[in-house]
């Protein structure tokens, strides 16, 4: 089952801008992570943020996490080019190894 | 510092034969998940283990579909006999407790 959940699927921005992509899940979680994919390649972890965190940074990137909402979100700060890719959202399904992701916002970054 | 290693990045084959799909998880992992990744169902979790034994196979769709892992350096999934429908990018992801998961760069698949 699909737990996270990103919104929008698609977003297309300009160099030096900001890009906000939104997960919903639908049960509890120890963890949230997000993920990067580039076209033909696998995923690659970004960040994790823990039920107890509201917000974590790193480097270009903030998340925050509101559990009453069962939702996050990630914020890439002054977007490059190279962001261009999809991101997925990927909760722990009730604390377990196995991670559930969303079907990815698909980012693109115009020079 | 070598990642997940998966072999072959593509295979075209027609449908009744049998696929065999590599992984070399990175050394030191102890948990290998396999994955499976298509345009209408996203990415969805087939079979994962620990310590080389088979945790939870619960997503593997039918009795076609099997996995193996011989050592901690090795896995492989198989599918016997293909089907259109299973064509898909599969991946391969290991991790060491506690740590976050590292994806291969997968095997694209396409059954005719």
């Amino acid at each position: 089952s699909q737990q996270g959940e990103e919104d929008p699927q698609a977003l297309s921005i300009q160099e030096g801008e900001n890009a906000t992509m939104n997960c919903s899940y639908k049960t509890s979680i120890n963890n949230l992570q997000w993920y990067r994919q580039n076209s033909g390649r696998g995923l690659v972890h970004l960040i994790l943020i823990r039920s107890n965190e509201r917000e974590k940074h790193s480097g270009r990137l903030r998340v925050t996490l509101d559990t009453s909402k069962k939702s996050s979100s990630l914020l890439i700060t002054a977007s490059r080019a190279a962001d261009t890719a999809s991101y997925f959202c990927a909760t722990d399904e009730g604390g377990s190894e196995k991670l559930v992701f969303g079907k990815g916002t698909k980012l693109t970054v115009n020079p | 510092d070598a990642g997940v290693i998966q072999s072959p990045r593509h295979e075209v084959t027609e449908m009744g034969q049998e696929v065999t799909l590599r992984c070399k998880p990175i050394s030191g992992h102890n948990s290998l998940f396999w994955y499976r990744q298509t345009m209408m169902r996203g990415l969805e979790l087939l079979i994962y283990f620990n310590n080389n034994v088979p945790i939870d196979d619960s997503g593997m769709p039918e009795d076609r579909f099997s996995a193996k892992m011989p050592n901690a350096s090795f896995s492989t999934l198989k599918i016997q006999p293909s089907e259109p429908r299973d064509s898909a990018v599969y991946f391969c992801a290991s991790r060491r407790d506690g740590q976050p998961q590292h994806f291969g760069d997968g095997t694209r698949l396409s059954i005719l």
